[in-house]
């Protein structure tokens, strides 16, 4: 079945350092959707990418979609103490296939050292 | 607009029992989903449902089972639990299936002993 790969699973940072994480699906994905979890809370949704080769930007986040579709990446520019947190990636596959489903990357645990 | 809520929010269990868990979705989302949480296996996805019917299903036993109601409203079932089924069980609701983005509960914590 689809598979995502995230890496790093952590990361540790000083405060004011770019982070970035990676995802990588093993088929080709219709979107890939970014989480935030906050220690002890839930998924929060940050965005959604669905084109090839997409860049959207929130403020300090740069998210990007490969041009084959099954990687992605989230990259944080200055980090603040607010940014910790788990960001998870998770790939939807091809409409009515049996990848359908969105599947979750493992996630990276972010701290910040301030 | 509330959010999604799901009851109850803690829970013990023994081995051999079996639990129910409910999820209400955000006012107008049809699409319910749930998901387990551990720290070694992270997110898994275990069914979505939409207008009633399951419309796409992870790779559970079949211990694991889920219904959803004419009001959208969800419930997950699980039997026989065994230790290894200790875990955070989120619900997310979307408006519709494969829509943009879903809407994470704060989940269930369940702990089997």
């Amino acid at each position: 079945g689809q598979q995502v790969m995230q890496i790093p699973q952590y990361q540790h940072v000083q405060e004011g350092e770019d982070f970035t994480t990676y995802c990588n699906s093993s088929t080709t994905l219709s979107n890939i959707q970014w989480y935030k979890q906050r220690p002890g809370g839930h998924p929060v949704f940050l965005i959604q990418l669905v084109k090839s080769g997409e860049v959207k930007k929130q403020k300090r986040l740069t998210f990007q979609f490969g041009e084959a579709k099954k990687n992605s990446s989230l990259h944080i520019t200055a980090t603040q103490t607010t940014d910790v947190g788990t960001y998870f990636c998770a790939g939807r596959g091809s409409h009515g296939g049996s990848n359908y489903k969105l599947t979750f990357g493992k996630g990276t645990l972010l701290t910040v050292n301030p | 607009k509330a959010g999604v809520t799901q009851t109850p929010r803690y829970l013990i269990k023994t081995r051999g029992q079996q639990v129910t868990l409910s999820c209400s979705p955000i006012s107008g989302h049809r699409s319910v989903s749930w998901y387990q949480q551990t720290p070694g296996q992270g997110l898994q996805f275990l069914f979505e449902y939409f207008s009633e019917t399951q419309r796409n299903k992870g790779n559970f036993p079949g211990r694991f089972s889920g219904r959803q109601f004419s009001n959208s409203r969800s419930e997950m079932n699980v039997s026989t639990l065994e230790l290894g089924d200790s875990a955070l069980y989120l619900c997310a609701s979307s408006l519709r299936t494969g829509s943009a983005e879903q809407y994470f509960g704060p989940g269930t914590r369940l702990t089997v002993t």
